[in-house]
């Protein structure tokens, strides 16, 4: 059971330079969700998914773009990456059934902007 | 407004102690409450939760209490373990069309041998 699986799992990047971050999930999750995580610092969300096609903006959308490929797939691109977009990302997902909003999140990617 | 934010930054424990985390929220309109448990160099995993309507729910050595009238909510691990460090994180579900939630910042325990 994979549950969250994210690629790759560390990126070294330019200033300028784009690419996407994958993720997958195999739990039949509607919502998925998109973190980064900056050091001593809690989760921010940058973009969700509540369902298979669509997305909306979290508390820190700028410099990103996602895409719902489908159920189990939710893709983050950035577009010309900045330093300031140095950190772990975090892809989430979840399925409300009663007991609130528990989040299974996988393994992270690490990404560094020189 | 809405907030969840932690007392400590960091706690440190000798192996065999009971551990408490402790966890302050804003929002009284709450619904949720979730533990989580961030390992070093993975993501955050799920340990407990618990609904606005209880004061305590217990797992496997671990523990829950929500407070409503501080709006103050605690993670009690007992006997601690080497095991048990990490960084633990609480956070609030708010339903509105959709659940919201709001990570705290998070807590480091530190358990030594």
């Amino acid at each position: 059971n994979a549950g969250v699986t994210q690629t790759p799992k560390f990126q070294v990047l330019k200033t300028g330079q784009s690419m996407t971050l994958q993720c997958a999930q195999d739990m039949n999750h509607n919502s998925m969700y998109w973190y980064r995580q900056d050091p001593g610092m809690g989760l921010r969300l940058i973009y969700y998914s509540a369902s298979e096609g669509t997305t909306d903006k979290g508390e820190v959308p700028n410099g990103y773009n996602v895409s719902r490929l489908n159920k189990r797939e939710f893709s983050l691109r950035l577009e010309s990456a900045a330093p300031s977009q140095t950190s772990v990302y975090f892809c989430a997902s979840s399925e409300v059934r009663g007991r609130g909003d528990i989040q299974y999140f996988g393994a992270g990617t690490r990404l560094s902007v020189l | 407004g809405e907030s969840v934010g932690l007392h400590l930054p960091t706690l440190s424990v000798q192996e065999g102690d009971n551990s408490i985390i402790n966890c302050a929220y804003s929002n009284s309109a709450s619904d949720y409450f979730i533990w989580y448990k961030q390992e070093s160099g993975k993501g955050p995993q799920f340990i407990i939760d618990i609904r606005s309507n209880m004061d305590k729910r217990q797992g496997q050595r671990v523990t829950v209490l929500l407070n409503k009238t501080v709006k103050h909510l605690s993670l009690q691990i007992a006997a601690t373990q080497p095991g048990d460090s990490a960084v633990y994180f609480c956070a609030e579900n708010i339903f509105g069309g959709g659940f919201k939630t709001i990570f705290g910042a998070g807590t480091r325990l530190f358990v030594k041998a």
